[in-house]
């Protein structure tokens, strides 16, 4: 149980192009979702917290009209990247929490590699 | 001073052997401590939860020292299969999860 899947698994696109990357929970529902950036030879950083019908909370630093994010039900959030240049490139790699255990943990989507040419 | 800091390696490490990581976290009213693995080009994965009392999960033992802020995760036996990075990622109530940037840990056959 417990699965995350993210669509598609990498994206190649020229600069000025908005990307979608779709994140969805297949066994379970997730009120909360998350969306992360790792660069290379470096750790996971939280770009925003996605909440089932209602806005994203975006961490600082993090354009939320660069970065659009929709939860639009308790399976599936999405991520634009909208006018993606060449430093937009990186491994963007989604969670659902599962909640209701003594440790609420998250489940991480393979991730989507995005290269921005 | 970073919120969850680890020695990024690499650890080199022979078949068989016992290897340690610690970690240390920066806020003394954190919640939740895992272990997740990392593969190259892949997402991470939970290896285990740490608990208060520590808890093992066959080879994979992780220790929570709440008074001197650090978790531990001890791995005997290891296996060539064990070579990854190993993250470190504390909740501090937040419901955030805040990741270390990982110790990569090679073993030699």
């Amino acid at each position: 149980g417990a699965v995350v899947s993210q669509h598609p698994s990498w994206v190649i696109c020229k600069s000025g192009t908005s990307v979608k990357i779709e994140c969805r929970s297949l066994d379970f529902q997730a009120t909360t979702m998350f969306w992360y950036r790792q660069f290379p030879k470096q750790s996971l950083m939280l770009m925003a917290t996605s909440n089932e019908g209602s806005k994203a909370t975006y961490e600082q630093g993090v354009e939320k009209d660069k970065f659009l994010i929709n939860h639009a039900s308790l399976t599936l959030s999405t991520l634009t990247v909208t006018s993606a240049h060449p430093e937009d490139s990186s491994f963007y790699i989604c969670s659902a929490r599962l909640e209701g255990h003594f440790q609420e943990t998250q489940y991480f989507g393979p991730g989507t590699r995005l290269l921005v040419l | 001073r970073k919120e969850v800091e680890q020695d990024p390696g690499p650890f080199n490490v022979p078949e068989g052997a016992t290897v340690a990581f610690n970690c240390t976290y920066s806020n003394s009213a954190s919640q939740s401590f895992f272990w997740y693995r990392q593969d190259c080009r892949k997402e991470p994965k939970l290896l285990m939860s740490v608990y208060s009392s520590g808890n093992e999960d066959g080879r994979f033992t992780a220790q929570l020292n709440r008074a001197s802020q650090y978790i531990s995760l001890l791995i005997r036996d290891s296996k060539l299969s064990d070579s990854a990075t190993y993250l470190c990622v504390v909740n501090f109530g937040n419901e955030k999860l805040t990741f270390g940037t990982g110790t990569r840990l090679t073993i030699i056959p």
